[in-house]
């Protein structure tokens, strides 16, 4: 068990609408990340917050939003749903914001567009 | 650009023997490399990792990997595979230059250990 809790683990929904997604990170961890997995195109990073600030960005869409409150989960936010859009969505967290962090994954949302 | 690399979709070895996942990158400066392992409806699991220092670092599981940078290859080894070693690899690089912690990763590779 990595301590990363994401709810919830599976979403089914229409194109068009609005979700959010939920992580938790492990506790005593300052930075959340967010990967996008797909068969087409891999494991994509989204974005990173650390300590409740934005500190990188990857390709996120602009349809995609991002935030991390100040118990330090975060929720990331996808609107206009596209049936590309369907993926596994990982969070991630780590102690630091630095690139030398080992980052510990929960175990995914699964979105399913229909 | 950075980028990572692992040429093998598959790779397959029989229990007791050595394996060995492949792993290459393109990135400006120093690169900050990982090892991660995705079992089956899974998030990832980090092994190991090489900032600096020895080429050769050791990390969960008995894994190890080495580290070339004339190769600029950082391939993931263990002497004896266990069935239990099946999974999916994931070969990621952290880039330079304010990028905050973000990870670029490889296709990754599975791994079938045979009895």
């Amino acid at each position: 068990d990595s301590g990363v809790t994401q709810t919830p683990k599976h979403l089914i929904t229409a194109t068009g609408q609005r979700v959010t997604l939920r992580c938790s990170p492990r506790s005593g961890d300052l930075s959340v990340y967010w990967y996008q997995q797909s068969l087409d195109q891999g494991l994509q990073f989204l974005i990173q917050y650390y300590n409740g600030e934005e500190r990188a960005k990857g390709n996120i869409l602009e349809r995609f939003s991002a935030q991390q409150f100040p118990d330090l989960h975060s929720e990331l936010n996808l609107s206009s749903l596209e049936l590309g859009d369907s993926a596994l969505y990982f969070c991630a967290s780590s102690v630091g914001q630095g690139r030398n962090q080992p980052q510990h994954f929960g175990d995914g949302t699964r979105l399913s567009i229909l | 650009a950075q980028s990572v690399a692992q040429p093998e979709d598959q790779v397959n070895v029989a229990e007791g023997n050595p394996l060995t996942v492949k792993c290459t990158y393109s990135v400006s400066g120093n690169p900050y490399l990982f090892w991660y392992v995705q079992y089956p409806n899974r998030g990832l699991q980090f092994l190991l990792k090489y900032i600096t220092g020895d080429n050769l670092v050791k990390g969960s599981y008995g894994f190890e990997a080495e580290f070339n940078k004339s190769q600029t290859s950082f391939h993931l080894k263990k002497p004896s595979a266990l069935v239990s070693d099946s999974a999916l690899y994931f070969c990621a690089v952290s880039p330079p230059y304010n990028q905050g912690g973000k990870l670029i990763f490889g296709q990754g590779t599975e791994l079938s250990v045979k009895p």
